[in-house]
């Protein structure tokens, strides 16, 4: 059973830092991963998607890796602004012969990012 | 496009009531999913439909959960008789492609059984 862990579960930082957001799964044989963002009160935001054959994926100031093998990616916030204090969460999506349940995301329970001014 | 939509957004009623939460899926996508979310087991998938027809309910928790899709841009999920620890944030989220494509979340709807 695939599972999926996200360290620090909070992470508190001064405006204009660089971070670095950690989740790490069981299986490595995933068919790809996405990172989401959740604001209090609110659904998801789908910040990047990294395909298995992807090493990494950048979105503005986001920057997302994927090391399949290890089981481990990284979602990099350059430059930390208020406006990031989230709840970040990471989810895998099985596959290979995974019998034909590969439609399946596995969330991480969340980084809670706060950045302050 | 106005993204996912659901409804209502917060939900409060007593155990034993039935409770139906609503969802409309973004104009094109052919899959649809439901998820619950709770601070203890975080976002778990109940139930997913593509092309309207429910393709995996394994999540459904209990009988007293049913999910309907009959139509491409409406879906339902009924509790009932709800129970206190039902309480929760419920989420639909729809893709364009289940298997590779992002999928696309709603606000939720918050739902408090007393």
């Amino acid at each position: 059973k695939q599972e999926v862990t996200q360290i620090p579960a909070a992470l508190s930082v001064p405006e204009g830092e660089n971070l670095v957001l950690n989740c790490s799964f069981t299986d490595s044989a995933i068919y790809n991963l996405q990172w989401f963002r959740q604001d209090p009160g609110k659904g998801l935001t789908s910040l990047l998607l990294i395909q298995s054959s992807q090493r990494e994926q950048t979105s503005g100031r986001l920057n997302a890796s994927l090391d399949k093998s290890s089981g481990r990616s990284t979602l990099y916030i350059a430059a930390s602004q208020p406006g990031d204090s989230a709840t970040y969460l990471c989810a895998v999506r099985v596959g290979g012969d995974s019998g034909g349940s590969n439609y399946k995301l596995t969330f991480g329970k969340g980084t809670l990012l706060t950045v302050n001014p | 496009d106005a993204g996912v939509i659901q409804s209502p957004r917060h939900e409060v009623t007593e155990m034993g009531q039935e409770v139906t939460l609503r969802c409309k899926p973004i104009s094109g996508h052919n899959s649809l999913f439901w998820y619950r979310q709770t601070m203890m087991r975080g976002l778990e998938l109940l139930i997913y439909f593509n092309n309207n027809v429910p393709i995996d309910d394994s999540g459904m928790p209990e009988d007293r959960f049913s999910a309907k899709m009959p139509n491409a841009s409406f879906s339902t999920l009924k509790i009932q008789p709800s129970e206190p620890r039902d309480s929760a944030v419920y989420f639909c989220a729809s893709s364009l492609r289940a298997i590779v494509g992002e999928q696309f979340f709603g606000p939720g709807t918050r739902l408090t059984v007393l």
